[in-house]
């Protein structure tokens, strides 16, 4: 009950498109889901988040549509550039509870030039 | 504007070894999370703490580790008796709220 699934485990890309990934959870206790990008041998950096009220959220090129019914998350980054290759992980936490976050194994997402 | 920072980058112990991991928080930011990244895996959390007071250990295996965040100084994850397996990637993370955790750029522990 505590997994967050995370698919594809890898995504490659033509510059300029859309990449997408998925996330799913079971526990109906998390209400914050943050998505993180992690380049090799750096810490992984807060990109975009979102609670469950709200169903879209988007910064930039970055989107997260949230679907609370399905219990399913996505992340959606247009015109994907090759400076956005790198290893992106979602993650839930309970902001009621301990506030842990609960990682996906990750994507690592290629953007061909 | 400094950002989480840990020390040391790299640590290398031979096995049965202490390993000593150093984390100070974002200037403002009360509450230390540490997490170990096996490679080519997902983060997995440790612990969690505030200032002098361990909140949630439940990540943490039960023997040779243990961590503390000091009144003054920065957080410590202290490794006993390092084995292979203890070989990974060691992020701590800080927030002031319970939501926004910023991490760290990481200690890599070898274990040889």
């Amino acid at each position: 009950q505590q997994q967050v699934k995370q698919s594809p485990q890898s995504l490659i890309v033509q510059k300029g498109g859309i990449s997408i990934i998925n996330c799913a959870y079971e526990n109906t206790a998390f209400d914050y889901f943050p998505w993180y990008q992690q380049f090799p041998g750096k810490g992984p950096a807060l990109l975009i988040a979102i609670r469950p009220d709200v169903s879209e959220k988007k910064e930039g090129r970055f989107t997260i549509s949230f679907n609370k019914s399905a219990k399913q998350f996505s992340l959606h980054i247009m015109d994907s550039q090759p400076g956005d290759s790198a290893t992106y992980f979602c993650a839930a936490s309970s902001t009621t509870g301990f506030q842990k976050l609960v990682f996906g194994t990750g994507t690592r997402l290629l953007v061909s030039p | 504007n400094a950002g989480v920072m840990q020390n040391p980058r790299h640590l290398v112990r031979r096995r049965g070894q202490e390993a000593r991991l150093r984390c100070s928080p974002m200037k403002g930011h009360s509450h230390v999370y540490w997490y170990r990244q096996l490679p080519e895996e997902g983060l997995k959390f440790m612990v969690y703490l505030q200032k002098e007071n361990i909140i949630d250990e439940s990540g943490m295996p039960k023997e040779r580790f243990s961590a503390e965040f000091p009144k003054e100084g920065p957080s410590i994850l202290r490794i006993q008796q390092v084995v292979r397996g203890d070989s990974a990637a060691y992020f701590c993370a800080s927030s002031t709220r319970a939501d926004e955790q910023y991490f760290g750029p990481g200690t890599r522990l070898t274990v040889t």
